[in-house]
């Protein structure tokens, strides 16, 4: 059974950091992998996704990375601001099971002005 | 990306009664699921509902207690019946577009059950 994990479960960083966010996942035939923004008491908003082919996505300050034989992604975050402050998660499409995303718990991101 | 709103946005429920949430996409989509996020947990999916085919619910989700109507390509409904304040969650509407399946969600519906 396919189990997401993100580390840290929080995060507090001063604005202009360059971070790091970390999902891994326990079964490596996965279909694709997708981030995403939520912002309190909203929706998801679709942020990158990575197709098991690709080793990483890039859309402005954001860069996926993903290593399917290890199981990892990472979000990382450049010069991040106090409008990035929501809570990031990660979720994977298992090969053969396209329609059912598996998500993580997420990581809460706090930027301090 | 497909635009996806939801009606209503929040409710307060009582006990044992039921709510039907609508969800409407703004263009033609075949794969359409339905979340539910419990207070301070993740995303769980409840149903995948394609047009066309009777809805496939998940482990733990019984179509009794959450029926699914998919009408067609661009709107559907979940009902949660009977609701106890275990129900209390956000409900997504979600779609997936493409080869690649991207997902995208709507709003959600803030549900309280009293």
């Amino acid at each position: 059974k396919q189990e997401v994990t993100q580390i840290p479960a929080a995060l507090s960083v001063p604005e202009g950091e360059n971070l790091v966010l970390n999902c891994s996942f326990t079964d490596s035939a996965i279909y694709n992998l997708q981030w995403f923004r939520q912002d309190p008491g909203k929706g998801l908003t679709s942020l990158l996704l990575i197709q098991s082919s690709q080793r990483e996505q890039t859309s402005g300050r954001l860069n996926a990375s993903l290593d399917k034989s290890s199981g990892r992604s990472t979000l990382y975050i450049a010069a991040s601001q106090p409008g990035d402050s929501a809570t990031y998660l990660c979720a994977v499409r298992h090969r053969g099971s396209q329609g059912n995303l598996i998500f993580g718990k997420g990581t809460k991101l706090s930027v301090k002005p | 990306s497909a635009v996806i709103s939801q009606k209503p946005s929040r409710d307060i429920c009582q006990r044992g009664t039921s709510l039907t949430i609508q969800c409407q996409v703004d263009s033609q989509v075949t794969m359409m699921f339905w979340y539910r996020q419990q207070p301070g947990q993740s995303l769980t999916l409840i149903a995948t509902a394609n047009q066309g085919s009777e809805a496939t619910y998940e482990s733990g989700f019984v179509i009794d207690k959450f029926p699914i109507s998919r009408p067609n390509l661009t709107f559907s409904t979940l009902t949660v019946s009977n609701m106890s304040p275990e129900d209390s969650s956000i409900y997504l509407c979600s779609v997936a577009e493409g080869h690649v399946y991207e997902q995208y969600f709507g709003p959600g519906t803030r549900l309280t059950v009293t």
